[in-house]
């Protein structure tokens, strides 16, 4: 296993049109998140997963995201009706079973995306 | 509202110098923090963490010194190497699953 992988590394789409990005974790760990990230920023928490549940939601996602992880192993994050404000790096990370906010976190490389 | 902030963009050191990164944070409930470098076009990477039972922890070159009264983390790079060259982002939770990050500062290397 080489790490977490993320597909599509790069979009572009049109504003209004919905995009789905894939998260594939390193295999053994249970948890997993999605994070955004603009130019100048820091990585800001979207949403986090144990297992197949959805258990963290950022209060400040709207309600065009959704993310899912079915089986408890890949997630899918995906965004309706694109806005310009839309475009980022989207990174999502894995951490093995541990106590919860002590664990350390690994990172894809992100899909980044421009909504034209 | 940022909770956790870097307040240099950036940072030059020579290199075999002694690179320090600060990291100022306001919420007291944290009690875990973490340092991670990303380079271009990559995910961050995990380097060093503390938590808030020490003040101090160190990995090879890397040593990261918490002062809870004054909110404050740093990250101390001895010797500086031209392939440190990153930019290092401070986190920081609170015993939940919500990571917060600091904005970034971009360490560069002179050789």
């Amino acid at each position: 296993d080489t790490g977490v992988s993320q597909d599509p590394r790069h979009k572009i789409t049109k504003r209004g049109q919905n995009v789905t990005f894939r998260c594939d974790p390193i295999s053994e760990h249970n948890r997993l998140y999605w994070y955004r990230q603009t130019l100048g920023q820091g990585p800001e928490f979207l949403t986090y997963f144990q297992n197949e549940a959805q258990l963290e939601k950022s209060r400040l996602l709207s309600d065009r995201f959704s993310a899912e992880r079915p089986k408890g192993s890949f997630s899918t994050l995906e965004i309706q009706r694109t806005e310009q404000g839309d475009s980022a790096m989207y990174l999502c990370a894995s951490s093995p079973p541990g106590l919860a906010g002590s664990e350390t976190q690994y990172f894809g490389p992100g899909t980044r995306l421009l909504v034209l | 509202d940022q909770q956790v902030k870097q307040n240099s963009p950036s940072l030059s050191v020579q290199e075999g110098r002694i690179s320090i990164l600060n990291c100022d944070y306001t919420n007291s409930m944290f009690d875990y923090f973490l340092w991670y470098k990303k380079y271009p076009a990559e995910g961050p990477t995990f380097l060093i963490s503390i938590s808030s039972i020490k003040d101090k922890n160190e990995d090879g070159r890397f040593t990261v010194f918490l002062n809870k009264s004054a909110k404050h983390l740093s990250l101390h790079i001895v010797p500086s190497q031209p392939g440190d060259s990153a930019v290092y982002f401070c986190a920081a939770s609170s015993g939940g699953n919500q990571f917060y990050f600091g904005t970034g500062t971009s360490l560069t290397v002179i050789p």
